[in-house]
């Protein structure tokens, strides 16, 4: 079973930049979530795609963008990048029933300067 | 007001001692709970899925309380290994999944 993988696992990017992460969820999984983790706080929901549709998002600006591909793996955008931005970036995916844990990739360790 | 409230921590507990984590969440429609472990750096994995009658892995227990809305995490025997963050999960309609902000949680020899 192939687990969730991300890249890049670092990356250092200016302020006003674009940034593209990609996601490969999980053998079996149809649902991939991304999540953005600033130093000593939880995981916040970004968006869900599920199907190659956004399933839902959080409290994000339109910025923020995915896609998920019929592989099911997945990209992040960021456009205009603030230094807010800095953050580890999580993929998760998950099965899709509603009991389904996330699984998560390594992350992509974000850096605006 | 968040969707999942924790106590950051830290906790600082001498090997072998029990410790507990509660966790509090604000949606009662909420329909699946899990908590995680994050090490530093890393990413969160999966510790354990709480179940409504509660449930038992080695010397992790875990409970869900719907009435209250609380959900709480017992580590027995603490072990070295078991420092690191502990993130209360909850999964709410749609399959959207809310963390806690972590409690830390470091064992000391």
């Amino acid at each position: 079973e192939t687990g969730v993988t991300q890249s890049p696992t670092h990356l250092i990017k200016t302020r006003g930049q674009q940034v593209t992460l990609r996601c490969s969820s999980q053998s079996g999984h149809n649902t991939v979530s991304w999540y953005q983790q600033a130093l000593g706080q939880g995981p916040q929901f970004i968006f869900q795609y599920y199907r190659e549709e956004e399933n839902g998002r959080g409290n994000f600006p339109p910025r923020f963008s995915g896609l998920q591909f019929p592989n099911y793996s997945s990209e992040l955008n960021v456009n205009a990048l603030e230094l807010d931005d800095s953050a580890l970036y999580l993929c998760a995916s998950s099965s899709g029933q509603d009991v389904s844990p996330l699984h998560f990739g390594n992350g992509t360790r974000l850096t605006v300067t | 007001r968040k969707e999942v409230e924790q106590d950051p921590g830290p906790f600082n507990v001498p090997e072998g001692a029990t410790v507990a984590f509660n966790c509090t969440y604000s949606n009662s429609a909420s329909q699946s709970f899990f908590w995680y472990r994050q090490d530093c750096r890393k990413e969160p994995k999966l510790l354990m899925s709480v179940y409504s009658s509660g449930n038992e892995d080695g010397r992790f227990t875990a409970q869900l309380n719907r009435a209250s809305q609380y959900i709480s995490l017992l580590i027995r025997d603490s072990k070295l290994s078991d420092s690191a963050t502990y993130l209360c999960v909850v999964n709410e309609a749609g399959n959207q999944f809310y963390f806690g902000t972590g409690t830390s949680l470091t064992v000391i020899p």
